[in-house]
């Protein structure tokens, strides 16, 4: 299968340290999307990003960040300066080429940011 | 503008009974999914349409889940006879054309 793997489980951290998650990913797709999600404490699931499979540029938003490396298959995440409201569980999720279908997601990290 | 609304928010059954999900998607989106989240199996799609044909049901456990899009704005998933095994986060998704999946905030099913 063409799994997606969130290589930590949960992460702690203490407020203001910079975090990174780790998402490695199997393909036979050239062309795909990768994603990330948060679903915080109150359950829903909130969209972070989308990355086309050719775009290898690192993208920054805010205290968010995200390096691609299509080479060794990872889309890992990072949060500079973590705050107490980033604990959630996060998620990468991978869509095949049609661009139409499924979402494969990672089991999930569970990130706990102490004050 | 709002997001993709689901309803109920939260269900409790009994074994046995027939459950009916619920969902409207963002308006003028064309694709519509239903994923079911467990500690067990993680997050998981059922089911997804585009322009309200199922295009892959291969996650759709058994022929006790069923799922309907009748038109653009509204969907049902149903589970008959429920089981205790069926208890799970459902939530249901929509996109435009293939983008990001926006998730609606999912109904919570226990099945007793």
């Amino acid at each position: 299968a063409q799994k997606v793997t969130q290589v930590q489980t949960e992460i702690s951290v203490v407020e203001k340290e910079d975090v990174t998650l780790d998402c490695v990913y199997e393909t036979r797709d050239t062309t795909y999307y990768l994603f990330w999600y948060k679903q915080p404490p109150s359950g829903e699931l909130v969209f972070l990003i989308r990355r086309n499979s050719f775009d290898e540029q690192n993208e920054i938003s805010g205290r968010y960040s995200w390096n691609f490396q299509k080479s060794t298959s990872s889309f890992n995440f990072t949060i500079t300066a973590s705050q107490v409201v980033d604990s959630a569980v996060y998620f990468c999720a991978r869509q095949g080429s049609s661009n139409t279908g499924k979402l494969i997601f990672g089991q999930g990290t569970t990130l706990q940011v102490k004050p | 503008d709002a997001g993709v609304i689901q309803s109920p928010r939260h269900e409790v059954t009994e074994m046995g009974q027939e459950v009916t999900l619920r969902c409207k998607p963002i308006s003028g989106h064309n694709s519509l999914f239903w994923y079911r989240q467990t500690m067990m199996r993680g997050l998981e799609l059922l089911i997804y349409f585009n322009n309200n044909v199922p295009i892959d049901d291969s996650g759709m456990p058994e022929d006790r889940f069923s799922a309907k899009m009748p038109n653009a704005s509204f969907s049902t998933l149903k589970i008959q006879p429920s089981e205790p095994r069926d208890s799970a986060v459902y939530f249901c998704a929509s996109s435009l054309r293939g983008n990001e999946q926006f998730f609606g905030p999912g109904t919570r099913l226990t099945v007793l």
